[in-house]
């Protein structure tokens, strides 16, 4: 079955870059995503790379996909304290609509 | 509605009673996914439906839970006899199943909390 797994913390200065990174096992994955989660809210989708890309950027936001060694990056320009929260890596597999999440990696971006 | 909407967003109940939560996607979306979010843990996917078809119950743990949607409206999770084990937050989502991607909108949870 298919797997995620994410840093479980990453602590960060406010104006650093912040780089969050996702490994998966199924090579069939189509889609994978980047949610925030703040507290007590529910899970906003970031961003989403499709397999046949290596890169996407948004914003303050660059996704870089490694196909071949299956890992996921999601990298935040200018970290600002409203950007503490947790990062969840989710994966779609072809013919499925279900997302696999990751265990979510606690980004604390302190002044 | 302009989003997906849970209640209630805090459930407190004894062990042994019957709850049941609500979930009401966005108007349009054919797909509606409840997930369970243990303290500390990543998300835990529960059940899948897509429109009339039969829903993918693969994911609920026992057969205390229990999950109905009517057509592309409501949904209600409901378990039974609850156990400790069971506190966690409930998150529901739904996305629209066209188009090359499919990200879900997920709600705010309901946070239960079996004592």
């Amino acid at each position: 079955g298919e797997d995620v797994e994410q840093s479980l913390f990453l602590s960060v200065r406010e104006g650093d870059s912040s780089v969050i990174n996702c490994t998966y096992t199924d090579s069939s994955s189509t889609y994978l995503y980047w949610y925030k989660q703040e507290p007590g809210a529910g899970l906003q989708l970031l961003t989403y790379i499709f397999s046949n890309m290596d890169m996407k950027q948004d914003q303050r936001l660059t996704v870089l996909l490694n196909k071949k060694d299956k890992h996921l990056s999601l990298r935040i320009a200018d970290t600002q304290t409203g950007d503490s929260a947790i990062y969840f890596c989710a994966e779609r597999q072809v013919g499925y609509s279900t997302l696999t999440f990751g265990k979510g990696t606690m980004l604390l971006v302190s002044p | 509605g302009a989003g997906v909407s849970q209640s209630p967003s805090n459930k407190v109940t004894e062990k042994g009673k019957d709850v049941e939560l609500r979930c009401d996607p966005i108007s349009g979306h054919t797909a509606l996914y409840w997930y369970r979010q243990r303290l500390g843990q990543g998300l835990e996917f529960l059940i899948y439906f897509q429109g009339n078809s039969a829903p993918d119950k693969s994911g609920l743990p026992s057969d205390r839970f229990s999950a109905e949607r009517t057509g592309e409206s409501v949904s209600t999770l409901t378990i039974q006899r609850t156990q400790q084990e069971d506190s966690a937050v409930y998150l529901c989502a739904s996305s629209f199943m066209q188009g090359a991607n499919y990200g879900y909108t997920f709600g705010s949870g309901t946070r239960l909390t079996v004592v």
